[in-house]
């Protein structure tokens, strides 16, 4: 089973659409979870955090189920500047992290 | 708002040559990571560095690749002797006290022919 896993997509939605993302891992013993974004050809950009509180950052809703070992991304309100691949990351205690393939997102206008 | 910066952003070279890839942190972070990524590919983890020293590194970071922080604000990878698999997207990354939440430098894309 691979460590991180994602739908690779390419999820296809209207501007002003809300769209989910799912990820799930495979190693409980994962300290720290994140949401990057890339755009083609560029760096990973920390988009935010996840913590099992769940957390919202405007349009952005992330939440943690570490019992199911279970991470998603909720983008409301869909802009064309949300284009991009969303990558589910894992954190471990050394700095080490762990990519997903990540979920490619297209927008329309 | 400070960056990570990394030159050059392509650099080509033969099989079998040396390369060095070259980054500047932002300047008040401790902890400095290489990353790759193969065209078409996750992003994979290299090194990680701190205090001096390789923290830890993963398979791929094998006898062919050191990195160096010879001064105190850059932080190179150096690859001794290319092959044409080495072909990829070096990403530089540096973090604070938090040193899970990484910033990822531009990137340099290194051709191997």
């Amino acid at each position: 089973r691979k460590e991180v896993e994602q739908d690779p997509g390419p999820f296809n939605v209207p501007e002003g659409a809300t769209v989910a993302f799912n990820c799930t891992y495979s190693n409980s013993a994962s300290q720290s979870f994140f949401w990057y974004r890339q755009d083609c050809r560029k760096e990973p950009k920390l988009l935010m955090s996840v913590y099992s509180s769940g957390n919202e950052d405007g349009r952005f809703t992330a939440q943690l189920n570490r019992a199911s070992q279970y991470i998603s991304l909720l983008i409301r309100d869909s802009k064309l500047s949300d284009s991009a691949t969303y990558l589910c990351v894992l954190g471990r205690g050394q700095g080490n992290l762990i990519f997903g393939k990540g979920t490619k997102l297209s927008v329309k206008p | 708002e400070p960056e990570v910066t990394q030159t050059p952003s392509h650099q080509v070279t033969q099989m079998g040559q040396e390369v060095i890839l070259r980054c500047v942190p932002i300047s008040n972070h401790l902890y400095f990571y290489w990353y790759r990524q193969i065209l078409g590919q996750k992003v994979e983890f290299l090194v990680s560095f701190y205090n001096n020293e390789i923290s830890e590194k993963s398979e791929i970071f094998d006898d062919q690749f050191s990195v160096e922080r010879p001064d105190g604000s850059n932080f190179t990878l150096k690859i001794r002797s290319t092959k044409l698999e080495d072909s990829a997207m070096y990403f530089c990354a540096s973090s604070g006290d938090s040193h899970n939440e990484q910033f990822f430098g531009p990137g340099t894309r290194l051709t191997v022919l």
